[in-house]
Order: structure tokens, then sequence, then C-alpha cells
């Protein structure tokens, strides 16, 4: 268990659906980036948040937005569901700059658009 | 805008058999550079971070080295449980963690 948790692990939805998808960051980490990852690709930068609000922003759609919350934990978005967001979406979260250990990554929750 | 590229994309080992893997990166300020290993289905594990050129870490059968332009990482007599896809990444001066592709180890028994 690396501390960072994702919720569902697994998601499965049509076409148009709207969904969200959560994350718990490790404890006193503030912040938190989304990341998605598709069969094809490498990991792709959504987002990242830092202690609720909005520092840096990636090749997130329109279609997407993030919030993170006073607790620290985040959700992600999603809606107007298209087959190629079908994906794993990872989230990890870092504690301040200058730490050696980089990202603590979640287990990631992988959605399926049919 | 930072890049990272990691060559071979995929790499196919006996066990015992050596080899190295490439991380090549322009990046504006490295403040550091990471490598990573993703089982599938998972989240990545960090493994090593270098912040400078000249700089070695080493963790059992793997050592990551570091220049001015790439970054490897030897594997010394793997097994197959090192295989994995392994990620690099720099981080920036914009404290943004730009990844490479990724390769993709396979070791046969």
């Amino acid at each position: 268990d690396s501390g960072v948790t994702q919720t569902p692990k697994h998601l499965i939805t049509a076409t148009g659906q709207r969904v969200t998808l959560r994350c718990s960051p490790r404890s006193g980490d503030l912040s938190v980036y989304w990341y998605q990852q598709s069969l094809d690709q490498g990991l792709q930068f959504l987002i990242q948040y830092y202690n609720g609000e909005e520092r840096a922003k990636g090749n997130i759609l329109e279609r997407f937005s993030a919030q993170q919350f006073p607790d620290l934990h985040s959700e992600l978005n999603l809606s107007s569901l298209e087959l190629g967001d079908s994906a794993l979406y990872f989230c990890a979260s870092s504690a301040p700059p200058g730490t050696s250990y980089g990202y603590t990554f979640g287990s990631g929750t992988r959605l399926t658009v049919v | 805008e930072d890049q990272v590229t990691q060559s071979p994309e995929a790499l196919r080992l006996q066990e015992g058999e050596s080899s190295s893997l490439n991380c090549s990166y322009t990046v504006s300020g490295l403040r550091g550079l990471f490598w990573y290993r993703q089982d599938p289905g998972k989240g990545p594990e960090f493994l090593f971070t270098l912040y400078s050129a000249g700089e070695e870490k080493e963790k059992e059968r793997l050592k990551a080295t570091l220049t001015k332009k790439e970054s490897f990482l030897h594997i010394t007599a793997p097994k197959p449980e090192d295989s994995a896809t392994y990620l690099c990444a720099v981080y920036n001066y914009g404290q943004n963690f730009v990844f490479g592709p990724g390769t993709r180890l396979s070791v046969l028994p």
C-alpha cells in the first residue's frame, strides 16, 4: 500500500456519461496530480492541485475537471465520455518541492467506456 | 519544451543477461531525474532520484547513472521478477514532472 488511495478500481460506463474518480493523498502530502495512461501512450499529465488550489494544467480536455477539497482529497470529473477516454487514471501525491522520492502513485482507476 | 525519450521501447533478456536502459532528456532546468518501475495495471513505484551529472544510485540488481543529457538504468544479472516497464521522468524548475514513454523489460527464465 503506497498510501495514496484511489476509488473505484474499475469503472465501466457508456459513451456520453459522466463519472467521478476519487483520490486520497498520502498523509501529509499537499500536492495531488492526475495522470492518464492509455495503452498506446505513456503517462500524460492532466492537472495538479496544491493545498486546494490549481497549480498546473497539462493536456486536460475541457470535458474533464478536477478539484481538491479542504481535507486534501481530490476528485477528477470526466463528462461526455468518449470511447477514447478509456484508460488508466492515476493519482499521485508529493510532499513540498525538494523531496527526494518524487511522486507516490495510487493503484489507479481503470475506466472503460463502451 | 521539456522532453524525455527512452530506448529501447522493449527489451527481452535471458535470466542473468545484464543490459542497460537509456533515458535521454532535454529540460530547461533539471531539478532531478527519477526512475520508476511499473507493473501491469499498477501505479509506478519509485526507484531512484538523481540530481547531478556523475551521480550514481544502486538498489539490488539496479544501478542508475546520470550525465548532462541522459541517464542509464543498468540491470545486472536480472531475474524474471525484474520484468516490468521502467519509466524515467525529469522534474524541472517549473515544478512539473515530464515522463518518458517507458521501456518494457521482459526477463525470461
